[in-house]
C-alpha cells in the first residue's frame, strides 16, 4: 500500500540554525500538508501547498518557514533561524485531490529537537 | 470560531467491550468534513474514518463507526469490541469549507484511550 515517507525521522539542531525537513508524498497525490505537534499537545495545520504554490498558511508559518517541491517526488519544509519553540513532531501529509472524504494521509513525522 | 473539543483526556475500556469517544465541533459552514485519526505511541498518524456533513447514514468501517448528531454538532467514535492493539491517541478532526479554498485538517486535543486485558 503507497505511503507517506519523511526522513529524517529525528533531527537534532542549534538555535539558529536552518534545517530542511523532507518528505515524499504519495505518488499520484496533488495536495501536500505539513502539519505540527508540540509534545503532548494537539496537531496544528502550517501549511498546504498544490500546483507548485502555498494555498494556504496559518500563522504558526511565518517568514523563517518555507516548503518547496524541488522535484517531482519531494516535498521539503525548510525552518531557517530556528527556535527552541520549533522543537516538535512535524508531520507532512497529502491527498489526491480535494472535495469530498478525500482524507490526507500522514507521514511517520519528522521529530525535531532545537536546543 | 472554527474549532474541535474532546472533552475526554483518557479513557480506560475492558478487552472486547465498546467505547465512545467524544467529539464536539464548531462551525459555521453548511459543508464540512469531519474524520478520525488514530496515533499509536509509535506517532504516526492513522486515517480512521470520515463523515461529511451531507451524509444522511453514519459512517462506519469495521470495528469503527461515527455517531454524527449534526444538529448537536457531535461525531463521536465508536470502537466495538476492542482490542489491545486499539490502545493510542485518538484526533477527531474537521476539515471546514468542503469545497472550497481550504483543505487544512483542525485538529482536537485528543482523547489517549487504553484497552485492558
Amino acid at each position: 500500500e503507497p505511503e507517506v515517507t519523511q526522513t529524517p525521522s529525528h533531527q537534532v539542531t542549534q538555535m539558529g540554525q536552518e534545517v530542511i525537513l523532507r518528505c515524499v508524498p504519495i505518488s499520484n497525490h496533488l495536495y501536500f500538508y505539513w502539519y505540527r505537534q508540540i509534545l503532548g499537545q494537539k496537531v496544528e495545520f502550517l501549511v498546504s501547498f498544490y500546483n507548485n504554490e502555498i494555498s494556504e498558511k496559518s500563522e504558526i508559518f511565518d517568514d523563517r518557514f518555507s516548503v518547496e517541491r524541488p522535484d517531482g517526488s519531494n516535498f521539503t519544509l525548510k525552518i531557517r533561524s530556528t527556535k527552541l519553540e520549533d522543537s516538535a513532531m512535524y508531520f507532512c501529509a497529502s491527498s489526491h485531490r480535494t472535495g469530498r472524504s478525500h482524507e490526507q494521509y500522514f507521514g511517520p513525522g519528522t521529530r525535531l529537537t532545537v536546543t | 470560531a472554527q474549532k474541535i473539543t474532546q472533552t475526554q483526556p483518557g479513557m480506560f475500556v475492558q478487552e472486547k467491550e465498546a467505547v465512545t469517544l467524544d467529539c464536539t465541533y464548531d462551525t459555521s459552514d453548511q459543508s464540512y468534513g469531519l474524520f478520525w485519526y488514530k496515533q499509536p505511541s509509535s506517532g504516526e498518524m492513522i486515517f480512521l474514518i470520515y463523515q461529511g456533513s451531507y451524509d444522511e447514514q453514519n459512517a462506519t468501517e469495521g470495528r469503527y463507526s461515527l455517531n454524527f448528531q449534526k444538529a448537536r454538532k457531535s461525531a463521536n467514535l465508536v470502537i466495538s469490541a476492542s482490542q489491545l492493539g486499539d490502545s493510542a491517541m485518538y484526533f477527531c478532526a474537521m476539515r471546514p469549507q468542503y469545497g472550497g479554498a481550504t483543505n487544512k485538517l483542525i485538529f482536537g486535543t485528543g482523547t489517549l484511550l487504553a484497552v485492558q486485558p
